[in-house]
């Protein structure tokens, strides 16, 4: 069956320093991934998503970018973190194909202080 | 963008009563799902409606789906304290493998 890993669950960082959260994905193939940021008692908001290796789309400008070094690994980075940059951090993934569903991690909650 | 606005924002009943929750979107879409959040957790996938389907079942949930307003509900009929969550419907855009989320609807059922 497939699974998702998210880590770390929390993570609290200074202002100015530097952010990789990463997400992988076992027991399937080509998966679509995603990265989503959710405010405190907010909406998800797409940051971005991947339909292959090395192929990022980026739907918000931010202080934020991806990766997708392999099939199955996305990997969320920021050079320098910003207070804003505070939140829920979700990554997801869906098979390749029309009408299925998003699979999603466990989250990770960033607090930048 | 955020493409989808849920209503109410929340909602609180009792154990045993129904929840309506209802999403506007904005764009054509080829599906439309909806999905549960447990406080500080992931998300979990609860139904989808294909665009040229307009009602759909699944135990307690009915999904609802109106093209031509560009609007859905979710139905959770005789509803438990563990319903308690936020659903969010979100839409997969016709053209895109992007999944847009609504704000959500935050239940409360009370025992």
């Amino acid at each position: 069956s497939q699974t998702i890993h998210q880590w770390p669950a929390t993570l609290v960082q200074p202002v100015g320093s530097p952010l990789s959260l990463e997400c992988t994905v076992e027991g399937t193939s080509n998966p679509n991934l995603y990265w989503y940021r959710q405010a405190a008692g907010r909406g998800l908001q797409l940051l971005f998503y991947s339909v292959g290796i090395g192929q990022i789309s980026s739907e918000v400008p931010q202080n934020l970018s991806a990766s997708r070094p392999q099939d199955r690994q996305f990997i969320l980075s920021s050079k320098k973190l910003l207070l804003s940059d505070s939140g829920f951090y979700l990554c997801a993934w869906s098979v390749r194909a029309r009408d299925t569903e998003a699979f999603f991690g466990q989250g990770t909650r960033l607090t930048v202080v | 963008s955020q493409q989808g606005e849920e209503d109410p924002q929340a909602l609180s009943i009792q154990e045993g009563e129904n929840a309506t929750m209802n999403c506007s979107y904005k764009t054509s879409i080829n599906n439309l799902q909806w999905y549960r959040q447990n406080s500080g957790r992931g998300l979990v996938h609860l139904i989808l409606i294909r665009s040229n389907e307009r009602e759909k079942h699944s135990g307690r949930l009915r999904v609802t789906l109106d093209t031509s307003k560009k609007s859905s509900s979710l139905l959770i009929t005789a509803s438990r304290a563990a319903d308690t969550a936020s659903y969010f419907c979100a839409t997969d855009a016709l053209g895109t493998y992007k999944y847009i989320f609504g704000t959500g609807t935050r239940l409360k059922v009370l025992a």
